[in-house]
């Protein structure tokens, strides 16, 4: 069974600041998605990499896949309050007729003002 | 275009009693899900249908909790006799086949 470990778990900071979280999987991905839950809300997706090595940017985010393809980064440039919410790595699987979805935990981030 | 629809965001149940949560997907969407979301973990999918039928169902536990897609399209989840540790989101989802998979905004079950 397959283990996608976020950390770290909670991250509260300032606005204006810089942060990273991590997603690491105990096997390879299928393909990674990235997604942001705010509260009350559904998880929405933000993201989908594939290939090993591969930087995907959408405005201040920047996600990076590792080279073996088993682990993930995303990195916040000048957080903002709106930027809160709970982040999920989650590995894709698109099969045929079916598509499933394994996520971590999550990161949940608060940017105060 | 709408998104997923789902009914009561709220229920506050007892334990041993039942509830039903009614989601509506995405028009043309074949593929819907339902995931249970415990707090502080991330969405576990409980079961796939694609169209009426059951593609995955192996994470549902059958002997209290019950999902049905009839026609195609809106479907129910049914839980009864709810515990306390069915306390949670459920999360409907919906997907074209093998694209991108779309949330509701969930229903959130307290049992007491």
């Amino acid at each position: 069974t397959q283990l996608l470990e976020q950390s770290p778990q909670f991250l509260s900071i300032q606005e204006g600041e810089n942060l990273t979280v991590y997603c690491n999987s105990s096997s390879v991905f299928s393909s990674l998605q990235w997604y942001r839950q705010e509260p009350g809300e559904g998880p929405v997706l933000l993201v989908t990499v594939v290939t090993g090595g591969e930087v995907k940017k959408l405005k201040r985010l920047t996600f990076q896949f590792g080279d073996a393809r088993k682990d993930s980064s995303l990195h916040i440039t000048a957080a903002q309050p709106g930027d809160t919410g709970l982040y999920l790595c989650a590995d894709a699987y698109y099969g045929g007729s079916q598509g499933n979805l394994i996520f971590g935990k999550g990161t949940k981030l608060s940017v105060k003002p | 275009e709408a998104g997923v629809a789902q009914s009561p965001r709220y229920k506050i149940i007892e334990k041993r009693q039942s509830v039903a949560f009614w989601c509506n997907p995405i028009s043309g969407h074949a593929t819907l899900y339902w995931y249970q979301q415990i707090l502080g973990q991330g969405p576990k999918l409980l079961i796939q249908f694609q169209n009426n039928g059951v593609v995955d169902d192996s994470q549902l536990p059958k002997d209290r909790f019950s999902a049905e897609r009839l026609k195609g399209v809106d479907s129910t989840l049914k839980i009864q006799p709810a515990k306390l540790e069915d306390s949670a989101v459920y999360l409907c989802a919906s997907s074209r086949t093998g694209n991108t998979i779309y949330f509701g905004e969930g229903s959130w079950l307290t049992v007491v």
